[in-house]
């Protein structure tokens, strides 16, 4: 019954480790996001996909990159921790570009020590 | 740049008192709105949405919005709240240009005691 799956739920990582969070979806969605949401804050998109175009928003660190290796799958990659990327990310697909309605996974807290 | 505001950052409520959280968006141009619902220990899911039409917007669980826009609001209300919606409303519209991007508000934390 899961649409959009994350794993792991709870990622513990040290400061400057690089960490790899990831998403999965069984609704054969074309667009795939990523957002990052610290405690009280509202989420922030850092990029997205539509199907293996890759969209940057201009404020997203270059310490963030994603992956999509296929349509199920997306991968975001966090190269040098630091103390201020602990957060929850979250991941979203939504069925095509101009279809708004976007389904959010569970999200992945990430701790950095 | 865009922006969303929720004024109401918490709200507690007994039950069956009515419900109205505030949304303000700052875009101009054609906009479509939504109100996302996180219950405790859930994902983000969609309460309702405003795309055109009536402007007056039903949605899951008895919720419902008015969009006004001349006021740039689009407010969510329940008449008489339960329990179980205790939860955070996150109030989003779509980005410039009608892009896919969603652009959040800083969300509004509801309580609701029995």
């Amino acid at each position: 019954d899961a649409m959009v799956i994350q794993n792991p739920r709870y990622q513990v990582t040290q400061f400057g480790k690089p960490v790899t969070l990831s998403c999965s979806q069984t609704l054969n969605h074309n667009v795939m996001y990523w957002y990052q949401q610290k405690s009280s804050q509202a989420p922030k998109l850092l990029f997205h996909y539509y199907d293996k175009d890759f969209n940057n928003e201009a404020d997203t660190p270059d310490n963030f990159q994603s992956r999509r290796p296929n349509t199920s799958f997306c991968f975001l990659d966090i190269r040098s921790p630091g103390l201020g990327d602990a957060a929850m990310y979250l991941c979203a697909t939504s069925e095509e570009q101009g279809s708004y309605e976007q389904y959010f996974g569970p999200g992945t807290r990430l701790t950095v020590t | 740049a865009q922006s969303v505001s929720q004024h109401n950052h918490h709200v507690i409520l007994s039950e069956a008192a009515s419900l109205e959280l505030g949304c303000n968006y700052s875009y101009g141009g054609t906009v479509n709105l939504f109100w996302y619902v996180q219950y405790p220990g859930q994902h983000l899911q969609l309460l309702l949405k405003y795309f055109s039409g009536d402007p007056l917007v039903k949605g899951i669980k008895g919720f419902e919005a008015e969009f006004i826009k001349s006021k740039f609001s689009f407010n969510l209300r329940k008449p008489s709240v339960q329990w179980s919606d205790t939860a955070e409303y996150f109030c989003a519209v779509n980005g410039p240009d009608n892009t896919d991007k969603l652009i959040f508000g800083t969300g509004t934390r509801l309580q609701v005691f029995p």
